[in-house]
């Protein structure tokens, strides 16, 4: 069966940063693409970048350009997250999500990972 | 793209059907998907493509509309139902969401 096992919580100092883990199995790991979201406490989602894993190409919202890098070990299956320059407004559950292949496609997340708190305070 | 739900929350009964309604601030064609999520939990994909069931999920959630107004409907509510539904669109990046309706039991 398909899983996506992240790495434990996180706490963190304000200008830290934190890389989040996000191990597959059950499916062929460079098939598919990986998204990030992360979910502050009480609100929405919201979607932060995507890896294309098979050529590692990578894509983020603008509003963490230049702060979350995404990457990939394909020969561990693993995806990581990783965020730099961590503030207080950072504290959220992060989700690494599979997209799955709809028909028609359009993109929507099949499979999550139980989610890593990570807690940004001084 | 802005994605607005209504209501924020609802309260129902057993065996009643709602509908929630998911407006797009500009057209996005049926790049439209559905999603439960309980707490604690990571969300769960129940509608994609507007109204295509996702594999394992009951027959009496049915998704309909394009452009830019969008329903979700559950026919007949039953226990395990009652949770938080978001919208999400991905006609364009980035993928944005609704900002989620609460159904609780009456």
């Amino acid at each position: 069966q398909v899983q996506l096992v992240q790495s434990g919580a996180e706490a963190k100092r304000p200008g830290a940063s934190v890389k989040v883990s996000c191990k597959t199995s059950g499916y062929i790991f460079t098939t598919y693409a990986i998204h990030w979201l992360r979910q502050a406490p009480g609100q929405s989602l919201e979607w932060m970048g995507w890896i294309t894993v098979d050529n590692g190409n990578t894509k983020y919202s603008q509003k963490f350009q230049g702060r979350v890098t995404i990457t990939r070990d394909t020969p561990a299956n693993t995806a990581y997250m990783e965020v730099s320059s961590l503030r207080s407004e950072d504290t959220a559950v992060y989700y690494c999500v599979r997209e799955g292949k709809t028909r028609p496609a359009t993109g929507a997340l099949d499979y999550w990972g139980q989610g890593t708190l990570v807690t940004v305070s001084s | 793209i802005q994605m607005t739900q209504s209501p924020s929350s609802l309260s129902a009964s057993i065996g009643d059907r709602v509908t929630f309604t998911c407006r797009a601030s500009q057209s996005i064609s049926y790049y439209l998907n559905w999603y439960q999520q309980k707490p604690g939990k990571a969300p769960n994909l129940l509608i994609y493509a507007t109204s295509n069931l996702q594999s394992g999920v009951p027959s009496r959630f049915i998704g309909s509309g394009s452009g830019t107004d969008f329903t979700l409907t559950i026919s007949s509510l039953q226990p395990d139902d009652f949770a938080i539904y978001y919208c999400q669109q991905t006609y364009n990046t980035p993928q944005t969401f609704g900002q989620g309706t609460k159904l609780e039991i009456k």
